[in-house]
């Protein structure tokens, strides 16, 4: 059970460069979501979906995009990377958070650095 | 606002002490609280959750957590803490932001557990 998977581990962009950070589960899961952790900040969502073709924007999204069109895969885009971006990114998902019950399942992180 | 408070960046215990992990929480309606681990490059784990019910919750690995509504806090808790136990903890909320659920993470406390 692969659970959810990240891909890469580790990535270092140029400033204006654009990249994709892949994300897939195979639980399923209506709920994706993608979060990105600093140090003293905790996690801060960036853009969520709740269904295939679905998606909405969270507490930080300026400078990315996603798309969902399939349950499974949820990428993450960023279009002109800045130093500002230069963190760990976590996609994460549940069975459905409309409900609250469902716990969310993360994958084990891209680790971004913009220079 | 909705948000989560961890007031402690570190907590140091030794091996074979109990141990606690504040939080505390401030969100309109009824407080659906959750309790996730981080490992060293690795994504978070879930461990315990309080929907309703009995105030003290248990979880994975031995933990525990106590809600308490009049001090609006769910702080973690273990009898006796293991070395391995040393990992970032963090304490989230669901709340309802711009008209659906999120989760809402506090900062996270790293435990420190010393032989």
């Amino acid at each position: 059970n692969a659970g959810v998977t990240q891909t890469p581990k580790f990535q270092v962009l140029k400033t204006g460069q654009s990249m994709t950070l892949q994300c897939a589960q195979d639980m399923n899961h209506e709920y994706m979501s993608w979060y990105r952790q600093d140090p003293g900040m905790g996690l801060r969502l960036i853009h969520y979906s709740v269904g295939a073709g679905i998606t909405d924007q969270g507490e930080v999204p300026n400078g990315y995009n996603v798309s969902r069109s399939t349950t499974e895969d949820f990428p993450l885009r960023l279009l002109s990377a800045a130093p500002s971006q230069t963190s760990v990114y976590f996609c994460a998902s549940s069975y459905s958070i409309g409900n609250r019950n469902s716990p969310l399942h993360f994958g084990n992180g891209t680790r971004l650095t913009v220079t | 606002a909705q948000s989560v408070a961890q007031p402690e960046d570190q907590v140091n215990v030794a091996e074979g002490n109990p141990l606690t992990v504040k939080c505390t929480y401030s969100v309109s309606g009824n407080p659906y609280l959750f309790w996730y681990v981080q490992y060293p490059n690795r994504g978070l784990q879930f461990l315990l959750k309080y929907i309703t019910g009995d105030n003290l919750v248990k979880g994975s690995y031995g933990f525990e957590a106590e809600f308490n509504k009049s001090q609006t806090s769910f702080h973690l808790k273990k009898p006796s803490a293991l070395v391995s136990d040393s990992a970032l903890y963090f304490c989230a909320v669901s709340a309802l932001v711009d008209s659906s659920y999120k989760l809402i993470f506090g900062s996270g406390t790293r435990l420190l557990v010393r032989p």
